[in-house]
């Protein structure tokens, strides 16, 4: 069965640091996310991508964030000067289509970012 | 204001009985997905099973099924036979038309044996 794929499963920076978190969304998946989760907390939605384009984006992707698909698999998340608040699990996730009757969003098993 | 409402942290439930998760939610659409996650120790997150608003029959997974109260606003989770690996976060999620999901804080399940 096709799965959302993420690597590193988990990265240790030290504060101030740039880090590329990376996905291989679902091959036939059109719509592709992150959220995040800090330790013991609810999941966040961050930011939605589909056409090459940030389709929506919620208040804490601000200017450090930035999405990005290099190439037909990879779809990947920068945070360009990392701080200590950044430390959580980050999800990526994709569906087919953008219906909310059909596309579930299946998620990747997260990258574990500590910010020291 | 909260979109999704978990009113219970955790959750015990013994081995081979049933556990209802209670879920509730805050929307002015009329089209929208209701969906719930098992996130288990392991930290990945695991869809379960999915309601849409307009669906008229409640969804079923195997061992899951979704009761679905749209004019109340619910959506609670049912395990049925409850097994040991069953024990796990659970999230029930939201998602409008045009908008992306929204988590509820989460139930832990704990089954006991």
């Amino acid at each position: 069965e096709p799965e959302v794929t993420q690597t590193p499963s988990h990265q240790v920076t030290q504060m101030g640091q740039e880090v590329i978190l990376r996905c291989v969304p679902i091959s036939n998946h059109l719509y592709f996310y992150w959220y995040r989760q800090i330790l013991g907390q609810k999941v966040e939605f961050l930011v939605s991508f589909y056409n090459n384009e940030i389709s929506e984006k919620s208040e804490i992707f601000d200017d450090q964030f930035s999405v990005e698909r290099p190439d037909g698999s990879n779809f990947t998340l920068k945070i360009r000067s990392t701080k200590l608040e950044d430390s959580a699990m980050y999800f990526c996730a994709s569906t087919a289509g953008g219906s909310v009757y059909t596309d579930t969003q299946y998620f990747g098993p997260g990258t574990r970012l500590t910010v020291l | 204001a909260q979109k999704i409402t978990q009113t219970q942290p955790g959750m015990f439930v013994q081995e081979k009985e049933a556990v209802t998760l209670d879920c509730t939610y805050d929307t002015s659409d009329q089209s929208y997905g209701l969906f719930w996650y098992k996130q288990p120790s392991s930290g990945e997150m695991i869809f379960l099973i999915y309601q849409g608003s307009y669906d008229e029959q409640n969804a079923t997974e195997g061992r899951y099924s979704l009761n679905f109260q749209k004019a109340r606003k619910s959506a609670n989770l049912v395990i049925s036979a409850s097994q040991l690996g069953d024990s796990a976060m659970y999230f029930c999620a939201m998602r409008e038309f045009g908008n992306d999901m929204r988590f509820g804080a989460g139930t832990r399940l704990t089954v006991k044996p």
